[in-house]
């Protein structure tokens, strides 16, 4: 597609569960990032791709969160023993090179109840 | 603790009138500064950005910068009610750190309503 797709696009889940989180990029762009955005805040800092490695996850709050990109391409946020304090939405945003504009996704709405 | 700081609003402006929205750093070795408009429920979408001392202006929108005073600003000329949004501004991280410029630092955003 044209731009950053996010899904899904709201996920409710109960408190303790497991959640996966997809972000397909644009095609042909190599950086991709993580941003958690929660109410009346700015989008912060979670985690930064280059190609297939992770080259700064200097964001991500605790071990629960993980998130990987095996081909260079789609990425997959997971948030272990989900936690009401993890509800926000998530934003996926990629760009040609790592000093590249950024492009955002459409965010994924996480409730955790 | 970096960060980048934003008066929340909301700010008010009539149509046609010029709109100015400001923001400061923290970290002075900071050189990259960007503007983002959000809408409500949307993602933010990249306005400007600007890399040097002095002015950038791009249609309706100038973005300022003083990095001596750690200071950057977004003016809108003959706002518009579509240009009603919140806007973001983000700072990356300096260069040297080891990561990219993707790795921004937001402020928490400044509401602007532009009344008809």
């Amino acid at each position: 597609g044209a731009g950053v797709s996010q899904t899904p696009s709201n996920k409710v889940t109960e408190k303790g569960k497991y959640v996966e989180l997809r972000c397909d990029p644009i095609s042909g762009h190599t950086a991709l990032y993580w941003y958690r955005q929660s109410l009346g805040q700015g989008p912060e800092f979670l985690i930064y791709f280059q190609g297939t490695g992770a080259a700064d996850d200097s964001g991500l709050p605790n071990d629960r969160f993980f998130a990987v990109r095996p081909e260079g391409s789609v990425s997959t946020l997971k948030i272990q023993r989900t936690e009401r304090g993890d509800s926000a939405v998530y934003l996926c945003a990629t760009g040609q090179g790592p000093n590249s504009p950024l492009h955002f996704g459409n965010g994924t709405r996480l409730t955790v109840t | 603790q970096k960060e980048v700081k934003q008066n929340s609003g909301p700010l008010s402006v009539p149509e046609g009138a010029i709109a100015s929205l400001n923001c400061t750093y923290s970290d002075r070795g900071s050189q990259s500064f960007f503007w983002y408009r959000q809408y409500s429920g949307k993602s933010p979408e990249l306005i400007m950005f600007i890399y040097s001392n002095g002015d950038k202006e791009d249609g309706r929108f100038t973005a300022q910068l003083n990095k001596a005073s750690q200071y950057v600003s977004l003016l809108i000329r003959d706002s518009q009610p579509s240009d009603s949004a919140t806007y973001l501004c983000a700072v990356a991280k300096p260069p040297g750190y080891g990561g990219s410029q993707g790795n921004l630092i937001f402020g928490k955003g400044t509401k602007l309503s532009v009344k008809p």
